[in-house]
């Protein structure tokens, strides 16, 4: 399975914008880019995913860089909400394959 | 109500003991996962099934046995827990489609083995 390498931690100002890194070297051309975000005591949960192409959604924007080898999260104003370990994870496109979830990035945001 | 719930939510049990946990969904998915996070590491798959005829282990299901009794329905078994199978407990479905896929989680069950 391609490995994604993530920072352990990062801080925000509230209402500022994030930009979590994101670095898959490894990515095959099958292979999506997922975000999920785990809040405190919940399980995880799905924020965005992409393959070649920049993503939005309500909760955030996914900036993949054109060889692929690297993306970013972004969080257009952070609220204290979503203080979390975010996740970036590579999921093959052939069947079969699982995610795999490495430590992420714990984000916190300061009042 | 939530999609994916799981019983119990907390349970303290002995080593040696026979313990199971379950998880039911309403998203009529057929993809259905567990996973164990350790505090302070990500998720590490334990067993999956992509429908009820399929049982698949994970990265690491030595210790651990599954269920699968229907579509909605996914449980997994500690057959003689152990210490070191304390941890927090995820079930997770997933719908596939063309490729994508996206993985809906439980709450999560607490684990804590004397």
């Amino acid at each position: 399975d391609a490995k994604t390498t993530q920072p352990n931690s990062m801080e925000s100002n509230e209402e500022e914008p994030v930009h979590l890194p994101c670095n898959h070297s490894t990515i095959s051309g099958t292979d999506y880019i997922h975000w999920y975000r785990q809040l405190p005591s919940q399980g995880p949960e799905y924020v965005i995913h992409g393959l070649t192409s920049n993503v939005n959604n309500r909760m955030a924007s996914l900036a993949i860089a054109e060889d692929r080898k690297s993306s970013t999260l972004i969080l257009h104003r952070a609220t204290l909400r979503d203080a979390a370990v975010y996740y970036c994870i590579l999921s093959s496109s052939i069947y079969g394959q699982n995610f795999v979830f490495g430590p992420g990035t714990r984000l916190s945001v300061l009042p | 109500d939530a999609d994916v719930t799981q019983t119990p939510r907390n349970r303290i049990t002995k080593t040696g003991k026979r313990i199971m946990l379950e998880c039911s969904q309403t998203k009529g998915h057929d993809r259905m996962y567990w996973y164990r996070q350790d505090p302070g590491l990500g998720l590490r798959l334990i067993y999956y099934s992509f429908d009820v005829k399929d049982i698949n282990k994970g990265e690491i299901s030595d210790g651990y046995s599954v269920s699968r009794q229907a579509q909605a329905k996914f449980s997994l078994s500690l057959e003689s827990a152990i210490p070191n199978q304390t941890a927090l407990y995820f079930c997770a479905t997933s719908d596939y489609y063309r490729g994508q896929e996206t993985q809906y989680f439980g709450p999560g069950t607490r684990l804590l083995v004397l």
